[in-house]
């Protein structure tokens, strides 16, 4: 069992800049959630898929944020123009969808951006 | 509004002891409820999970929760705390979106910090 893997694991940038993370679910799981989580907060929603469609976005996800899962498997979530912000742990997740709402979550590392 | 509230953002306990560590949900309909726990720089793990049926739910490394409706609580307990038990608890909930799908919501999080 390989897990949730999310590469890079740290990001430094500089603001203005884009960055695109990546996520690898468990390899049989149609559903796929990336979250953000500051410092002192629990994980906010930002986005999920269900194989390779995307079914919900939080309002957090602003026109800067693109997240596609093209084939139904990995994941890439884009920041463009980052701003100092969007500095967090953006975390991935993935699920095995059976009833809504029931399913477990399984977590990727996360990936930590600081834009400076 | 529907939501999810942990209420102490610190329980210092010694080893050894009972923990307690408190949850409190407010939704309309059936609650699905978590527990998730984070140690530094790592994503979440899955602890245990209400969906329906016994109200005393037993999950990883010696952990329970007890699911009280009227109370509209869902408190993690251990009867004997580790040190390595210290790190981040999060409590969830499937909440339903306007969009029709099942979101995980979680609240700020607990510190759990074991004294030798």
């Amino acid at each position: 069992d390989t897990g949730v893997s999310q590469d890079p694991r740290h990001k430094i940038t500089k603001r203005g800049q884009n960055v695109t993370f990546r996520c690898d679910p468990i390899s049989e799981h149609n559903r796929l959630y990336w979250y953000r989580q500051t410092l002192g907060q629990g994980p906010e929603f930002l986005t999920y898929f269900q194989n390779e469609a995307q079914l919900e976005k939080s309002r957090l996800l602003s026109d800067r944020f693109s997240a596609e899962r093209p084939k139904g498997s990995f994941s890439t979530l884009e920041i463009q123009r980052t701003e100092q912000g969007d500095s967090a742990m953006y975390l991935c997740a993935s699920s095995l969808g059976s009833t809504g709402g029931q399913e477990t979550q399984y977590f990727g590392p996360g990936t930590r951006l600081l834009v400076l | 509004a529907q939501s999810v509230a942990q209420p102490e953002d610190q329980v210092n306990v010694a080893e050894g002891n009972p923990l307690t560590v408190k949850c409190t949900y407010s939704v309309s309909g059936n609650p699905y409820l978590f527990w998730y726990v984070q140690y530094p720089n790592r994503g979440l793990q899955f602890l245990l999970k209400y969906i329906t049926g016994d109200n005393l739910v037993k999950g990883s490394y010696g952990f329970e929760a007890e699911f009280n409706k009227s109370q509209t609580s869902f408190h993690l307990k251990k009867p004997s705390a580790l040190v390595s038990d210290s790190a981040l608890y999060f409590c969830a909930v499937s909440l339903l979106s306007s969009g029709g799908s099942y979101i995980p919501t979680f609240g700020r999080g607990t510190s759990l910090i074991v004294h030798p």
